[in-house]
């Protein structure tokens, strides 16, 4: 099965800062990738696929890049309303995998 | 609005076993491939299974194989997880989840339910 290997586990930084949380696949996985956002204490929600392509509704300051293995979500600038877990999620076969998470806090 | 609502969750004892619902409502349920995913407390997602909108594809995960199985009921408009020898390690929030692709599927999910959460403890 493919891994996906998410860095860092957590993070703090302060408001207005760029964040970059970073998943790598264990072997390539073309753009298959999503991104998800879970608040504490509720229900995921889908933030980016295919990589790189926003979801309808979500502020432009997210951004994602990357293909083959390598991946990345940006937050251009860090608002408190982004303190959550961040998760990155393969999906070009199944079974279909996520990274460890990154928790996101607000120095 | 689109909205999945599950029910079912509960304490059960280990090797019993326990079904899951998810009740779609605000869409064509009918013409979506359906998900469940599962966290366990204070832990990451795990997927667990995929049926597609017609069912007449399913898969679930190796953790969950000949344990737990997919379904579901297009004319109730619901989606269905039948899990059984449960284990102290499925303890877990079980979450319907929609894959956005209309008459098709993609494999990640734009839609999710608030949750159950089985206890499988003696």
């Amino acid at each position: 099965d493919i891994q996906m290997t998410q860095s860092p586990s957590s993070l703090s930084a302060s408001v207005g800062d760029r964040v970059t949380i970073t998943c790598r696949a264990s072997q390539g996985i073309r753009n298959s990738v999503a991104w998800y956002q879970q608040k504490p204490g509720k229900v995921p929600k889908l933030l980016m696929y295919a990589a790189s392509t926003l979801q309808s509704g979500v502020p432009s300051r997210f951004s994602g890049r990357g293909s083959g293995t390598d991946f990345t979500l940006t937050i251009s600038s860090l608002q408190p309303e982004d303190v959550a877990t961040y998760y990155c999620q393969k999906y070009n076969s199944l079974p279909l995998t996520f990274g460890g998470g990154t928790k996101v806090e607000i120095k | 609005q689109e909205q999945l609502v599950e029910s079912g969750g509960g304490v059960v004892q280990p090797g019993r076993s326990l079904r899951l619902s998810c009740a779609a409502s605000g869409f064509t349920f009918s013409a979506y491939a359906m998900h469940w995913v599962r966290q366990a407390p204070g832990k990451g997602l795990e997927w667990v299974a995929v049926i597609s909108y017609d069912g007449s594809q399913i898969h679930h995960a190796d953790s969950v194989k000949g344990r737990f199985t997919i379904s579901r009921d297009n004319s109730k408009n619901t989606l269905y997880l039948q899990m059984d020898n449960l284990r102290a390690e499925d303890t877990a929030v079980f979450y319907c989840a929609r894959d956005p692709i209309y008459y098709g599927w993609d494999d990640y999910f734009d839609l999710w339910g608030q949750g159950t959460l089985v206890t499988v403890s003696s």
